[in-house]
């Protein structure tokens, strides 16, 4: 059992279009972490949500964590083709770090 | 800015074959990890280590040891190569968050 799922777990939109991905517990977390990850590369952190309700932006990037912290939501407002990626969430529990499935995401020129 | 090392980049093995991966980091970091990353399933953690002399076995440690060379270095080694073991795997290290990642190494078990 997955203790972190990820939403939709592929996506390919049109650049211009906005978009919204999820990432979903049934376990309570301190906060959840979402990175980014190219191909040939590990995963980048792009953001760390820690307070239930709290919403991050980043330029076009808007994390939100929910209120209850077990669970968090991406959006992208007016994609570009630099977005296309692997999405991944994850919650750290003790000294570890427990990932989500993914989403990839695919950005249409 | 090298960050987290790993070598090889490619590994290509025969089942039951022998290999180690190396990982070594330049930051400093207390906690290193292991995972693997498969299609669908996100990542795994095969073997962590939050210290230098200690180790521990992560999801999915079955077919794998690590060694904690020092503070710098983390190393996984598979004994007897299966092919359920071709997979990419990634190392990390952290201080305190976030994970900071190497770009990989994938290995196929033919």
């Amino acid at each position: 059992t997955q203790l972190l799922e990820q939403s939709p777990q592929f996506l390919s939109i049109q650049e211009g279009e906005n978009l919204t991905v999820y990432c979903n517990s049934s376990s309570v977390f301190s906060s959840l972490q979402w990175y980014r990850q190219e191909p040939g590369e590990g995963p980048v952190l792009l953001v760390t949500v820690v307070t239930g309700g709290e919403v991050k932006k980043l330029k076009r990037l808007t994390f939100q964590f929910g209120d209850a912290r077990k669970d968090s939501s991406l959006h992208i407002t007016a994609a570009q083709p630099g977005d296309t990626g692997l999405y991944l969430c994850a919650g750290p529990r003790n000294e570890k770090l427990t990932f989500g499935t993914g989403t990839r995401l695919t950005i249409i020129p | 800015n090298a960050g987290v090392t790993q070598t090889p980049k490619f590994q290509v093995l025969k089942t039951g074959q022998s290999m180690t991966l190396q990982c070594a980091q330049d930051m400093n970091h207390n906690s290193m990890y292991w995972y693997r990353q498969d299609p669908g399933m996100g990542l795994r953690l095969i073997y962590y280590s939050a210290s230098e002399g200690t180790t521990d076995k992560g999801e999915v440690p079955n077919g794998y040891n690590v060694s904690r060379l020092n503070k710098r270095e983390f190393s996984l080694r598979l004994e007897s190569a299966a092919p359920s073991q071709t997979s990419v795997y990634f190392c990390a290290s952290k201080a305190n968050q976030p994970q900071h990642f190497g770009d990989g190494t994938r290995l196929s078990i033919l």
